[in-house]
């Protein structure tokens, strides 16, 4: 099992820009979430699904968009970057909503200048 | 929405040395989960805790939930050079750990001297 993937694992984008990262799991995994991470502010949860066709917003959804059309993929896209959306993004699988089985993706690293 | 207070920020021990690092929340929760984030990796589950009271180890590692449901406590035995990293506490109020309500602490580092 190649667990949790994302790519790229670093972009530079110019305010403006859309894009899309990816994350996908070889888990068979319901639940799926996308973080950020930020110097001195710990995980933040922007969106999260717990299956396929249904996500949800977390706690910094602003300036992102997800869809979860297989269990597999959760992309998450920005459709206009800014430069405060630039920051570390981890994608995290579980079985269920439990979290306590949560597996993290190694991250996006994003820069927007 | 909820806040977590990890302490300390950071630490620079000597190797061999034990550690200990906790965090309080302002309200409370009745999954306390601890994390453990490698330069350019992703957090890996350390310990989970469901019970107040509850004390659980893995290893050296013993993280225990605090009776009021309020803190958490990690505590690391012989430290030795691969501890190094940052330490997350995250918790929620839902039973079993729903990752919908999860609030992350904003880590402890930890530095060991050789």
């Amino acid at each position: 099992n190649a667990g949790v993937t994302q790519t790229p694992k670093f972009q530079v984008l110019k305010t403006g820009q859309s894009m899309t990262l990816q994350c996908a799991q070889d888990m068979n995994h319901e639940y799926m979430s996308w973080y950020r991470q930020d110097p001195g502010m710990g995980l933040r949860l922007i969106h999260y699904s717990v299956g396929a066709g249904i996500t949800d917003q977390g706690e910094v959804p602003n300036g992102y968009n997800v869809s979860r059309s297989t269990t597999e993929d959760f992309p998450l896209r920005l459709l206009s970057a800014a430069p405060s959306q630039t920051s570390v993004y981890f994608c995290a699988s579980s079985y269920r909503p439990g979290g306590s089985q949560q597996y993290f993706g190694p991250g996006t690293r994003l820069t927007v200048t | 929405g909820q806040q977590l207070n990890q302490s300390p920020q950071s630490m620079f021990i000597q190797e061999g040395e034990d550690v200990s690092m906790n965090c309080t929340s302002s309200s409370i929760f009745n999954t306390w989960l601890w994390y453990k984030q490698d330069p350019g990796e992703g957090p890996v589950l350390l310990i989970a805790l469901y019970k107040a009271g509850e004390l659980t180890s893995n290893g050296r590692l013993t993280a225990q939930f605090g009776i009021t449901r309020k803190d958490s406590f990690l505590n690391i035995s012989a430290s030795i050079p691969s501890d190094v990293g940052i330490y997350f506490c995250a918790g929620s109020p839902y039973s079993g750990g729903g990752a919908d309500g999860l609030t992350f602490g904003k880590g402890t580092h930890l530095i060991i001297q050789p």
